[in-house]
């Protein structure tokens, strides 16, 4: 597609619970992009990905957070028994190599 | 020392004022950098990428890179209402991992 495409728009979850988030590159991009950003603007790296191989992992919280990009699927970011302080939005991106980069919509998760 | 600093506190101008707004980074190696405007809710949106020392012109907005000071600005000239948002300078490391480290953002308020 010509956008980054990401769902759900929103999600919420109570403490302790799964949460899976989605996002669909612009077609013909390589390169994936997780931020989190939490308030008053602050954007955490989480973990890109080139194609379905993982990049960079060095935002990533090890324990609880994982992420995949498979071959025809839309990548997703989970977040395994989720905690109050995982309340945020998710924002994912795509861009070509050594290019700008692009943003979905952003998924805004609140554990309650 | 953060990666990335923008000015704290919003900066507000008149309608057709010139809106100045600053930069600074760590990472002397450096080599891409961007500016994106968020809207309250909303992805961030790029308006200007700048990779060489100068400036750079593109409509009402132009960029300024500063290498050996480690800086970048954004300059906004004829400020419309429109442009009442929150700008995120945003910098690829020389890690080469294609990355951005965002500063804190930067909320400008256009007064008509």
């Amino acid at each position: 597609g010509e956008e980054v495409a990401q769902t759900p728009k929103h999600l919420v979850r109570g403490e302790g619970q799964k949460a899976k988030l989605y996002c669909a590159p612009i077609k013909g991009h390589s390169y994936v992009f997780w931020y989190q950003q939490v308030l008053k603007n602050e954007f955490k790296f989480l973990i890109s990905f080139q194609n379905e191989n993982v990049f960079d992992e060095t935002g990533m919280p090890k324990e609880r957070f994982s992420a995949k990009c498979l071959p025809n699927s839309p990548c997703s970011l989970e977040i395994q028994a989720t905690k109050l302080e995982d309340s945020a939005v998710y924002f994912c991106a795509s861009s070509q190599a050594n290019t700008e980069a692009f943003f979905g919509q952003g998924t805004r998760l609140t554990v309650v | 020392q953060k990666e990335v600093e923008q000015n704290s506190g919003p900066l507000s101008v008149p309608e057709g004022a010139i809106a100045s707004l600053n930069c600074t980074y760590s990472d002397r190696g450096s080599q891409s950098f961007f500016w994106y405007r968020q809207y309250s809710g909303k992805s961030p949106e790029l308006i200007m990428s700048i990779y060489s020392n100068g400036d750079k012109e593109d409509g009402r907005f132009t960029a300024q890179l500063n290498k050996a000071s480690q800086y970048v600005s954004l300059l906004i000239r004829d400020s419309q209402p429109s442009d009442s948002a929150t700008y995120l300078c945003a910098v690829e490391g020389s890690y080469g991992n294609n990355r951005l480290a965002f500063g804190k953002g930067n909320q400008v308020v256009v007064i008509p």
